[in-house]
């Protein structure tokens, strides 16, 4: 099992470049949750799909950050016009759904936005 | 706001010493906590989780939930230098939801 894979591990975009963001969650989970992390507000939660459906978007900037799940083996991520503020370690985790499952957390990526 | 609060937000124990971390939730309506371990450069990984009042032991890592209060706390015996490393606490709430709110944590160190 490789676990969640995170593509690409560092991106460094120009202030207003676009950055897309890949995940693939653990084969076999249901589950998708986006995280990002950073050293002033911590680990804050972005959105999450359940079987590939959006089930909850409430920490999304909602102008400029978008999220799909085409299919049950990749998500992605997808920031516009990327401003310094941005930056962050981008975080996946995928579970299997029912009851309370563990999440499971890739390596993330690191967003710089210079 | 925070809606989960983490203290202290460091910590240092000697080696084979006891460590305590506390994590309070200010949302009634959570009703299951998480325990997340993050090494330096690495992601987060699940150490533990209660839902039930009372406490829950696993090897060194001992958790307390007393949920009248939304409190929880972790402890850790007989710390290692390995145990070094960012504590999260999450909470998630009654709904069918699997959204976790994290605190900030609490950075422990345990020297030799």
């Amino acid at each position: 099992n490789a676990g969640v894979i995170q593509t690409p591990r560092h991106k460094v975009t120009g202030k207003g470049q676009e950055a897309t963001l890949w995940c693939e969650p653990i084969s076999g989970h249901s589950a998708v949750f986006w995280y990002r992390q950073t050293i002033v507000q911590g680990l804050e939660f972005l959105t999450y799909f359940r079987n590939q459906a959006p089930i909850d978007d409430s920490g999304m900037p909602k102008e400029r950050f978008s999220a799909q799940m085409p299919n049950q083996s990749h998500s992605t991520l997808k920031i516009q016009s990327t401003q310094p503020q941005d930056s962050a370690v981008y975080l996946c985790a995928s579970s299997l759904v029912g009851g309370r499952r563990e999440q499971y957390f890739g390596p993330g990526t690191r967003l710089t936005v210079l | 706001q925070q809606k989960v609060q983490q203290s202290p937000e460091s910590l240092i124990v000697p080696e084979g010493g006891m460590a305590s971390l506390n994590c309070t939730s200010s949302d009634r309506n959570v009703d299951y906590f998480w325990w997340y371990r993050q090494h330096s450069g690495k992601s987060p990984k699940m150490l533990m989780s209660i839902f039930s009042n009372g406490e829950k032991e696993e090897g060194r890592f001992t958790v307390h939930l007393n949920k009248a209060s939304l409190h929880t706390s972790l402890h850790i015996r007989d710390s290692q230098p390995s145990d070094s490393a960012l504590y999260l606490c999450a909470a998630s709430p009654g709904a069918n939801t699997g959204k976790l709110t994290f605190g900030h944590g609490t950075i422990l160190r345990v020297h030799p």
